[in-house]
């Protein structure tokens, strides 16, 4: 079981938007940064979002973080084909002695 | 961003001792934040450690008594230990960098090393 929260899945349809969420703790979320990550099959993990909101150069406007509290949301407008793939979001955690990263468990994104 | 690529066997003995090490082009690691992460076939994805240009390191305590990072700065390298293994570590492994937890922005392709049950 992961230490951040998750949706097992989402699904919608090509141009549309979805949100993902992840929730945690105040040992976690509640103050660190979350980045998130995509996932396409068969590929290494791609950072898209850091510090909460920021996109590293390249990642498309079409992505967007969030976070509030403890709970953290990617957003993806105008959704393709290509975007189908696994979503991950992950923080320090600083109740592990002395700290380390937490995943969530990860999300599914299917396109419809 | 630079280009990480992990090397080692793809298969383990169980109670034997998984040996990994990711060579880095196009930055130095003297920069970075060098992690290892696993991840279980269909499963998400699992921080195994980290280890800076001073040697300093962080383990995931589920891991610590088992894991061991070293760099090799004149190769441009740092390697990944893991003792005792057992099927459950069977794994697809990544060795990424970053700034600072939890941004990595490179990544490995990632290698698959299983352990027999």
């Amino acid at each position: 079981q992961s230490v951040l929260t998750q949706p097992p899945s989402v699904s919608a349809a090509p141009g549309q938007r979805v949100t993902i969420s992840c929730s945690g703790s105040t040992s976690n979320l509640g103050n660190s940064y979350v980045c998130w990550y995509q996932q396409l099959p068969g590929t290494a993990p791609k950072l898209l979002i850091f510090d909460n909101d920021k996109r590293p150069s390249g990642i498309p406007d079409r992505f967007s973080g969030s976070k509030s509290g403890t709970s953290a949301t990617l957003g993806i407008t105008g959704l393709q084909t290509g975007d189908e793939a696994d979503y991950y979001c992950a923080t320090w955690d600083s109740s592990l002695n002395p700290g380390g990263v937490v995943f969530g468990g990860g999300t599914k994104l299917t396109v419809l | 961003q630079v280009q990480l690529q992990e090397s080692g066997p793809g298969l383990v003995k169980p109670s034997e001792t998984l040996s990994l090490t990711c060579t880095v082009s196009g930055g130095s690691i003297s920069t970075y934040y060098c992690n290892w992460i696993r991840q279980p076939a269909g499963k998400g994805l699992e921080w195994i450690g980290r280890i800076y240009s001073s040697g300093s390191t962080n383990y995931n305590p589920s891991l610590k008594s088992r894991v061991t990072m070293s760099l090799d700065t004149s190769k441009n390298q740092f390697s990944l230990r893991l003792r005792s293994v057992t099927a459950a570590d069977t794994a697809v492994y990544y060795c990424a960098t970053g700034v600072a937890a939890p941004e990595f922005d490179s990544w490995g392709q990632g290698t698959l090393v299983t352990v027999p049950s």
